[in-house]
């Protein structure tokens, strides 16, 4: 069955210093992943996906990142964050072919000045 | 600009009330989901549905059941409320032709039950 981790619950960062929220899945079949970001008192909006083809995914606002198939991972990036990046970030991947999302625990991304 | 609409952000109940909450959606989706949302648990599926009059179990339905009569309206009902129900609630749709390309979300409702 297939599970998604992700390695830390908050990550704070100062301003303008890069970042990565870490994610982790097992799964025995081929998958599907994705990032999610919230903002405060909002839905989930797609950041980025994978789906195949090249490893490096670039997403909405900066963000990218790497599908490593040997390692089960697909870290989120950013070079240089800013404020208005804090939020609460969700790695999920697909359960087979269903179409179904199974969502990590999330992770807070805390934005220091 | 599609959308996935939640009737209510915010919601005050009493224990033991019969709650609906309403979730809409104009993308013609086939596929509705309700997730809740509670701190350190991530999201969890309670019910889902892939067509009209159709719905399936998620992870955690007990407590809850839904409705399907219309493609694009998915409704949860909370037969009789209790505050460990109390939580943040997510509808999304999808499409089945594009069943990979992840979901459209609501804003979501908070629920506080009392």
């Amino acid at each position: 069955a297939q599970s998604v981790t992700q390695l830390d619950s908050q990550v704070p960062v100062f301003e303008e210093a890069p970042v990565e929220l870490r994610c982790n899945y097992s799964s025995s079949v081929s998958v599907y992943l994705f990032w999610y970001v919230q903002y405060p008192n909002q839905g989930l909006q797609l950041l980025l996906k994978y789906l195949s083809g090249s490893t490096l995914v670039k997403g909405i606002n900066g963000f990218e990142a790497e599908f490593n198939k040997s390692q089960t991972s697909f870290h989120l990036r950013k070079p240089s964050v800013h404020i208005s990046d804090t939020a609460e970030y969700f790695c999920a991947v697909t359960k087979g072919n269903t179409g179904k999302l199974i969502f990590g625990q999330g992770t807070t991304l805390q934005v220091k000045p | 600009d599609v959308k996935v609409t939640q009737s209510s952000r915010y919601l005050v109940k009493r224990t033991g009330e019969k709650v609906f909450l309403e979730c809409v959606q104009d993308m013609d989706h086939e596929n509705m989901f309700w997730y809740r949302q509670d701190p350190g648990l991530g999201l969890r599926l309670i019910y889902f549905s892939y067509d009209v009059k159709m719905k399936e179990k998620g992870d955690i339905p007990e407590g809850y059941s839904v409705s399907r009569e219309k493609k694009e309206r998915f409704s949860l009902i909370l037969e009789s409320a209790s505050t460990n129900q109390t939580s943040m609630y997510l509808c999304a749709s999808s499409s089945t032709g594009t069943v990979n390309y992840g979901y459209t979300f609501g804003s979501g409702t908070r629920l506080t039950v009392v």
